[in-house]
C-alpha cells in the first residue's frame, strides 16, 4: 500500500478534462513539494510538473497542477490520445526520511 | 543535454549480489543528489535510495537497509548501487534519477536513465 494514495485508473474522451489526485499527509504533501510523472508503457519515467506546480521546458501547457493542504492534483486538458499512460505523483516525507510515491493512475483515453 | 546511463543489470542466482552502475553527463554531477527507483512487472514506481551531492548523506526504503548500499564516484560522475542477499522479489527494472538539488528532499526525477533489468531467478 502506498503512502500517497491516487485512483487507480482515470479516463475520458479526446478533448476532455481529467483530473488526477493525489492524497498524502502532513509529512509529506502537507510539507514537501509534490512533482507528477508521466510514465508510457515499457519507458522511463519522465517529469511532467517539478515544485508543485511548475512544468519543465518541453511540457504542454494542458497539464496543470495544484496542491490544497494535504492534497495534491493533476489537471489534464484538452486530451490527447497520446496522454494514455501511467501518472505517478511523489514527495518527500519527513517522518519516513525518504521520498514516496503514489501508486500510480492509468489513464485511458476513449 | 543530461544523460544518465545504467549499466550492470542481468540474471543472478537467489542469494546473489549485483552493482548497477549510473554514468552522468550533461550537468554538475556533484551539484546534485541522485536517487535510484526501481519498478516491480506490473507494479508501481518504487523508490530505493538516495544520495547527497557530496555523497554524505544517504537515505533508504526501509525495505532496502543493510543489503541495499548507495554510493556515488563524483569524480568520475558515476553512481552506484550494491545489492546484495537478492531474491526473485528483487526482479524489477532499476532506474537511475538526477534530483533537483544537492539535497534529495526537493524531489526527484527532473532527468531518468533509460532503466536496467535485474532478473533473480534460479
Amino acid at each position: 500500500q502506498s503512502v500517497l494514495t491516487q485512483p487507480p485508473s482515470a479516463s475520458g474522451t479526446p478533448g476532455q478534462r481529467v483530473t488526477i489526485s493525489c492524497s498524502g499527509s502532513s509529512s509529506n504533501i502537507g510539507s514537501k513539494t509534490v512533482n507528477w510523472y508521466q510514465q508510457v508503457p515499457r519507458t522511463a519515467p519522465k517529469v511532467l510538473i517539478y515544485s508543485d506546480k511548475h512544468r519543465p521546458s518541453g511540457v504542454p501547457d494542458r497539464f496543470s497542477a495544484s496542491k490544497s493542504g494535504t492534497s495534491a492534483s493533476l489537471a489534464i486538458s484538452g486530451l490527447q490520445p497520446d496522454d494514455e499512460a501511467d501518472y505517478y505523483c511523489a514527495a518527500w516525507d519527513d517522518t519516513l526520511n525518504g521520498l514516496v510515491f503514489g501508486g500510480g493512475t492509468t489513464l485511458t483515453v476513449l | 543535454e543530461v544523460q544518465l546511463l545504467e549499466s550492470g543489470g542481468g540474471f543472478v542466482q537467489p542469494g546473489g549480489s549485483l552493482r548497477l552502475s549510473c554514468a552522468a553527463s550533461g550537468f554538475s554531477f556533484s551539484t546534485y543528489a541522485m536517487t535510484w527507483v526501481r519498478q516491480t512487472p506490473g507494479k508501481g514506481l518504487e523508490w530505493v535510495a538516495a544520495l547527497s551531492g557530496s555523497g554524505g548523506s544517504i537515505y533508504y526504503a526501509d525495505n532496502f537497509k543493510g543489503r541495499f548500499t548507495i554510493s556515488r564516484d563524483n569524480s568520475k560522475s558515476t553512481l552506484f548501487l550494491e545489492m546484495n542477499s537478492l531474491t526473485a522479489d528483487d526482479t524489477a527494472v532499476y532506474y537511475c534519477a538526477k534530483d533537483y538539488s544537492s539535497m534529495p528532499v526537493a524531489g526527484t526525477g527532473d532527468h531518468w536513465g533509460q532503466g536496467v533489468l535485474v532478473t533473480v531467478s534460479s
